[in-house]
This record gives C-alpha cells, sequence and structure tokens, in this order.
C-alpha cells in the first residue's frame, strides 16, 4: 500500500541531544513538509520541500534542520537549539505544490524531552 | 495574508444529533478549502475538499460541507453523529501560494 511512514512513533530524548525524526514516502509525491502540532495550536509548519536537493524554511523553522537528498525521504533533526523539542511532529507529501492537490500525512512522531 | 478561523475548540453533541463545526476563511484569491479528521495519536486524514464547480461538497463517513463565498465559511455537517466520530477536526485553505493554513482546530464530542 502507498502511504507515509514515519518512525518512531515515540520518542525520548534528554535535554542537549540532537534527534532525528524519519519520512519515508511511496506515493511519488514530489512536496514534502513537517508540522508541529501543539494542543490548541493547530498546525505549524516547520520545513517544506518542493523538490529534491532543495527545502524553505516554514513559519517555525528555529533550531530544526532537514535534507531531501532522495524524493522518498525528507528527515527532520530536532537539534539542541531548539528550546521547547516536546511536541506532536507530522510529516506530509502531496504530489506538487501550486496545485489544489492535498497533502497526505504520516502516523506522527511524539517527541518527549527528559 | 490567508487565515482560517474555526469557531470552538471544542464542541459537543449527543449520538445522533447533529454535527455542525464552523470554519470561516479570509483568502485575496479563490481559494480551494479542506477539511481533515485527525483521530488520538494519529495522523490526518482528509475528509473533503472545495476546489471549483459544486459549493456543496461530500465527503467520507457522511460528513458534508458547502463553501459559501459571500459569507467566506466553509461549514462541516453530518446529519447523525456516531461515537466514532469523536475526533479532532481541522479546516484548512490554501494561500496563494498554494500551502495549506491551518484553523486551530474543534474537537467533537460526542456524549451517549
Amino acid at each position: 500500500d502507498g502511504g507515509i511512514t514515519q518512525s518512531p512513533k515515540y520518542l525520548f530524548r534528554k535535554e542537549g541531544q540532537n534527534v532525528t525524526l524519519s519520512c519515508e514516502q511511496n506515493l511519488n509525491h514530489d512536496a514534502m513538509y513537517w508540522y508541529r502540532q501543539d494542543p490548541g495550536q493547530g498546525l505549524r509548519l516547520i520545513y517544506y520541500s518542493q523538490i529534491v536537493n532543495d527545502f524553505q524554511k516554514g513559519d517555525i523553522a528555529e533550531g530544526y534542520s532537514v535534507s531531501r537528498e532522495k524524493k522518498e525521504s525528507f528527515p527532520l533533526t530536532v537539534t539542541s537549539a531548539q528550546k521547547n523539542p516536546t511536541a506532536f511532529y507530522l510529516c506530509a507529501s502531496s504530489r506538487r505544490t501550486g496545485s489544489a492537490t492535498e497533502a497526505f500525512f504520516g502516523q506522527g512522531t511524539r517527541l518527549t524531552v527528559v | 495574508a490567508q487565515s482560517v478561523t474555526q469557531l470552538g475548540s471544542h464542541v459537543s453533541v449527543s449520538e445522533g444529533a447533529l454535527v455542525l463545526l464552523r470554519c470561516n476563511y479570509s483568502s485575496s484569491v479563490p481559494p480551494y478549502l479542506f477539511w481533515y479528521v485527525q483521530y488520538p495519536n494519529q495522523g490526518l486524514q482528509l475528509l473533503l475538499k472545495y476546489t471549483t464547480g459544486a459549493t456543496l461538497v461530500k465527503g467520507i463517513n457522511g460528513f458534508e460541507a458547502e463553501f459559501k463565498k459571500s459569507e467566506t465559511s466553509f461549514h462541516l455537517t453530518k446529519p447523525s453523529a456516531h461515537m466514532s466520530d469523536a475526533a479532532e477536526y481541522f479546516c484548512a485553505v490554501t494561500n496563494s501560494n498554494y500551502q495549506l493554513i491551518w484553523g486551530a482546530g474543534t474537537k467533537l464530542i460526542i456524549k451517549p
């Protein structure tokens, strides 16, 4: 089945450590996105990528980094510079930006800093 | 700039009653509008979308929404609520760059 796979589902990190969240899609989508979700705040865009080897900052990119070396993969690194990293992280993809096509989402990764 | 307002962070209805979740948007371009549903600790799933054409859009699980340009609204309805409808619902609109702009979400609570 085609879809988006995020791993792990739950992740615990000690303060001061970097951690990488995985996102893989087999939908042959060009565009991929990372969102952060906090209670009562909806979804906030961290980074997005429209094509391999290119990505743009979203609204809350500080303390995060991404790469897009393959069309299928868009990993997110939460660095120690992110002051409040505990949140639910969602990865999404769509056929391309510049269209009305909807986004497809992974199941999310819940990151907790301990 | 485009924005989305969902009225009510929580909506409670009795099982079998009408569900009405409100979404108002602002957009300087003809909007594309979406409703997504999220069950606890899961990703978002598309319920329905409006792009062009018929303003009454039918989606999955018996939900529908009507695009009203004059009211800048895209409210989500379901005639009869079921316990399995309990979830969080998000309205979204595309901006001029076709990026999704999200509402804050509405948690739907179903009373037995």
